[in-house]
Protein backbone atom coordinates (compact mmCIF):
# COMPACT_ATOMS: atom_id res chain seq x y z
CA UNK A 1 0.00 0.00 0.00
CA UNK A 2 0.58 3.65 -0.15
CA UNK A 3 3.66 4.99 2.12
CA UNK A 4 3.66 8.17 3.57
CA UNK A 5 6.60 10.01 5.55
CA UNK A 6 7.11 12.79 7.79
CA UNK A 7 9.61 14.49 8.74
CA UNK A 8 11.18 15.60 11.38
CA UNK A 9 10.02 13.09 13.12
CA UNK A 10 10.86 16.20 16.11
CA UNK A 11 11.22 20.02 16.27
CA UNK A 12 11.86 22.14 19.29
CA UNK A 13 11.97 25.67 18.19
CA UNK A 14 11.78 29.28 20.19
CA UNK A 15 9.08 31.41 20.14
CA UNK A 16 8.95 33.57 16.89
CA UNK A 17 10.82 30.85 14.59
CA UNK A 18 9.65 29.51 11.43
CA UNK A 19 9.31 25.30 10.35
CA UNK A 20 8.69 23.56 7.46
CA UNK A 21 7.41 20.23 7.88
CA UNK A 22 7.63 17.93 5.31
CA UNK A 23 5.03 14.80 4.09
CA UNK A 24 6.23 12.31 1.28
CA UNK A 25 4.02 9.87 -0.33
CA UNK A 26 5.19 6.51 -2.65
CA UNK A 27 2.39 7.19 -4.96
CA UNK A 28 -0.21 8.99 -6.58
CA UNK A 29 -3.08 10.37 -4.30
CA UNK A 30 -6.56 11.64 -4.81
CA UNK A 31 -6.09 14.42 -1.66
CA UNK A 32 -4.18 15.34 1.36
CA UNK A 33 -4.94 16.97 4.30
CA UNK A 34 -2.84 18.61 7.32
CA UNK A 35 -4.28 18.16 10.80
CA UNK A 36 -2.99 19.48 14.93
CA UNK A 37 -3.28 17.48 17.20
CA UNK A 38 -2.97 19.52 20.34
CA UNK A 39 -1.83 17.72 23.92
CA UNK A 40 -5.25 17.46 24.96
CA UNK A 41 -5.48 15.08 21.85
CA UNK A 42 -7.99 16.69 19.47
CA UNK A 43 -7.77 16.66 15.86
CA UNK A 44 -7.70 20.11 13.82
CA UNK A 45 -7.98 19.98 10.28
CA UNK A 46 -5.87 22.84 8.93
CA UNK A 47 -5.76 22.83 5.47
CA UNK A 48 -7.32 20.22 2.84
CA UNK A 49 -4.77 20.77 -0.11
CA UNK A 50 -4.68 18.15 -3.18
CA UNK A 51 -2.60 20.43 -5.04
CA UNK A 52 -1.31 23.64 -5.18
CA UNK A 53 -0.86 26.16 -2.23
CA UNK A 54 -3.07 27.59 0.44
CA UNK A 55 -2.47 30.37 3.53
CA UNK A 56 -4.49 30.62 6.44
CA UNK A 57 -2.88 33.08 8.84
CA UNK A 58 0.45 32.15 9.72
CA UNK A 59 0.08 28.74 8.50
CA UNK A 60 0.39 27.85 4.70
CA UNK A 61 0.95 24.64 2.62
CA UNK A 62 1.44 23.13 -0.59
CA UNK A 63 1.45 20.27 -2.39
CA UNK A 64 3.29 19.16 -5.50
CA UNK A 65 0.92 15.79 -6.37
CA UNK A 66 3.53 15.55 -9.53
CA UNK A 67 6.35 15.24 -7.46
CA UNK A 68 4.53 13.37 -4.29
CA UNK A 69 5.21 15.45 -1.70
CA UNK A 70 3.63 18.16 0.48
CA UNK A 71 4.83 20.98 2.82
CA UNK A 72 3.00 22.36 5.67
CA UNK A 73 4.92 25.95 6.73
CA UNK A 74 4.49 27.63 10.24
CA UNK A 75 5.80 31.31 10.67
CA UNK A 76 5.89 33.60 14.18
CA UNK A 77 5.75 30.23 16.22
CA UNK A 78 3.67 30.46 19.14
CA UNK A 79 3.49 28.41 22.17
CA UNK A 80 -0.14 27.51 21.30
CA UNK A 81 1.18 25.98 17.85
CA UNK A 82 2.93 23.21 19.87
CA UNK A 83 1.65 19.11 19.25
CA UNK A 84 1.77 16.25 16.29
CA UNK A 85 1.44 17.49 12.83
CA UNK A 86 -0.66 14.50 10.45
CA UNK A 87 -0.78 14.49 6.70
CA UNK A 88 -3.14 11.92 5.57
CA UNK A 89 -3.48 10.97 2.28
CA UNK A 90 -6.50 9.69 0.03
CA UNK A 91 -6.13 6.88 -1.60
CA UNK A 92 -8.51 4.08 -3.10
CA UNK A 93 -11.32 5.18 -0.85
CA UNK A 94 -8.83 5.11 2.12
CA UNK A 95 -7.08 7.47 4.35
CA UNK A 96 -3.63 7.00 5.58
CA UNK A 97 -1.51 8.40 8.12
CA UNK A 98 1.98 9.62 8.40
CA UNK A 99 3.40 9.15 11.88
CA UNK A 100 3.54 13.29 12.44
CA UNK A 101 5.63 15.98 13.50
CA UNK A 102 5.98 16.57 17.00
CA UNK A 103 6.74 20.57 17.71
CA UNK A 104 7.44 21.91 20.70
CA UNK A 105 7.49 25.74 20.90
CA UNK A 106 9.82 26.89 23.52
CA UNK A 107 8.55 30.92 25.24
CA UNK B 1 -22.23 21.00 19.09
CA UNK B 2 -19.48 18.96 17.72
CA UNK B 3 -20.36 17.43 14.37
CA UNK B 4 -18.64 14.26 15.13
CA UNK B 5 -19.63 12.83 18.91
CA UNK B 6 -17.90 10.10 20.81
CA UNK B 7 -18.47 8.14 23.56
CA UNK B 8 -16.98 7.46 26.34
CA UNK B 9 -14.80 9.64 26.45
CA UNK B 10 -12.57 8.49 28.60
CA UNK B 11 -12.91 4.62 29.57
CA UNK B 12 -10.71 2.13 32.02
CA UNK B 13 -11.75 -1.68 31.95
CA UNK B 14 -10.76 -4.98 33.02
CA UNK B 15 -8.81 -7.57 30.45
CA UNK B 16 -11.13 -9.92 29.02
CA UNK B 17 -14.47 -7.37 29.33
CA UNK B 18 -16.65 -6.41 26.32
CA UNK B 19 -16.57 -2.82 25.91
CA UNK B 20 -18.23 -0.83 22.75
CA UNK B 21 -17.52 2.99 22.06
CA UNK B 22 -19.75 4.66 20.16
CA UNK B 23 -19.68 7.59 17.68
CA UNK B 24 -22.64 9.41 15.82
CA UNK B 25 -22.11 12.43 13.28
CA UNK B 26 -24.73 15.01 12.20
CA UNK B 27 -22.74 15.96 9.14
CA UNK B 28 -24.89 13.69 7.22
CA UNK B 29 -22.05 12.07 5.52
CA UNK B 30 -22.14 8.56 4.29
CA UNK B 31 -18.30 7.04 5.27
CA UNK B 32 -17.50 6.79 8.57
CA UNK B 33 -13.93 5.53 10.30
CA UNK B 34 -12.39 3.85 13.50
CA UNK B 35 -9.08 4.45 13.79
CA UNK B 36 -6.68 3.81 16.57
CA UNK B 37 -3.55 5.98 17.86
CA UNK B 38 -0.74 4.58 19.41
CA UNK B 39 2.76 7.01 20.71
CA UNK B 40 4.76 7.47 17.21
CA UNK B 41 2.33 5.45 15.52
CA UNK B 42 0.14 7.93 14.07
CA UNK B 43 -3.39 6.75 13.20
CA UNK B 44 -4.06 3.44 11.76
CA UNK B 45 -7.16 2.21 10.45
CA UNK B 46 -9.68 -0.52 11.93
CA UNK B 47 -12.54 -0.63 10.29
CA UNK B 48 -14.53 1.67 7.55
CA UNK B 49 -18.40 2.09 6.45
CA UNK B 50 -19.06 3.78 3.11
CA UNK B 51 -23.20 3.09 3.91
CA UNK B 52 -24.96 1.67 6.39
CA UNK B 53 -24.81 -2.44 4.13
CA UNK B 54 -21.12 -1.55 3.16
CA UNK B 55 -18.15 -2.27 6.30
CA UNK B 56 -14.99 -3.00 5.41
CA UNK B 57 -11.63 -3.79 7.35
CA UNK B 58 -9.07 -1.78 8.06
CA UNK B 59 -5.15 -2.71 8.54
CA UNK B 60 -5.54 -3.19 12.42
CA UNK B 61 -8.75 -5.28 12.51
CA UNK B 62 -8.35 -8.07 14.45
CA UNK B 63 -9.98 -8.02 17.95
CA UNK B 64 -12.15 -5.80 16.77
CA UNK B 65 -16.13 -5.56 15.19
CA UNK B 66 -18.11 -2.53 14.01
CA UNK B 67 -21.76 -2.09 13.80
CA UNK B 68 -23.47 0.51 11.44
CA UNK B 69 -26.97 1.40 12.72
CA UNK B 70 -27.77 3.93 10.69
CA UNK B 71 -25.94 6.80 8.56
CA UNK B 72 -25.58 8.78 11.97
CA UNK B 73 -23.92 5.63 13.91
CA UNK B 74 -21.14 3.88 14.20
CA UNK B 75 -19.92 1.80 16.96
CA UNK B 76 -16.70 -0.09 17.94
CA UNK B 77 -16.64 -3.33 19.74
CA UNK B 78 -13.85 -4.67 21.60
CA UNK B 79 -15.10 -8.23 22.47
CA UNK B 80 -12.72 -9.17 25.09
CA UNK B 81 -10.50 -6.89 25.55
CA UNK B 82 -6.50 -6.79 26.11
CA UNK B 83 -3.81 -4.59 27.73
CA UNK B 84 -2.36 -3.88 24.44
CA UNK B 85 -5.57 -2.36 22.93
CA UNK B 86 -5.24 0.68 25.42
CA UNK B 87 -4.63 3.82 22.70
CA UNK B 88 -6.84 6.37 22.06
CA UNK B 89 -9.52 5.98 19.67
CA UNK B 90 -11.00 8.41 16.77
CA UNK B 91 -13.85 7.77 14.92
CA UNK B 92 -14.20 9.43 11.87
CA UNK B 93 -16.26 11.10 8.52
CA UNK B 94 -16.19 12.42 5.32
CA UNK B 95 -18.06 12.73 1.99
CA UNK B 96 -16.81 11.82 -1.29
CA UNK B 97 -13.27 13.00 -1.61
CA UNK B 98 -13.96 15.60 0.64
CA UNK B 99 -12.49 16.69 3.97
CA UNK B 100 -12.16 14.19 7.03
CA UNK B 101 -13.66 14.87 10.51
CA UNK B 102 -12.46 13.64 13.15
CA UNK B 103 -14.16 13.02 16.75
CA UNK B 104 -12.68 14.43 19.94
CA UNK B 105 -11.16 11.26 20.64
CA UNK B 106 -11.85 7.83 22.98
CA UNK B 107 -8.85 7.19 25.68
CA UNK B 108 -9.23 3.64 26.70
CA UNK B 109 -6.97 1.55 29.25
CA UNK B 110 -7.23 -2.04 29.49
CA UNK B 111 -6.16 -3.12 32.80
Amino acid sequence: GIQVEQSPPDLILQEGANSTLRCNFSDSVNNLQWFHQNPWGQLINLFYIPSGTKQNGRLSATTVATERYSLLYISSSQTTDSGVYFCAVHRDDKIIFGKGTRLHILP
Amino acid sequence: DADVTQTPRNRITKTGKRIMLECSQTKGHDRMYWYRQDPGLGLRLIYYSFDVKDINKGEISDGYSVSRQAQAKFSLSLESAIPNQTALYFCATSDLGNTIYFGEGSWLTVV
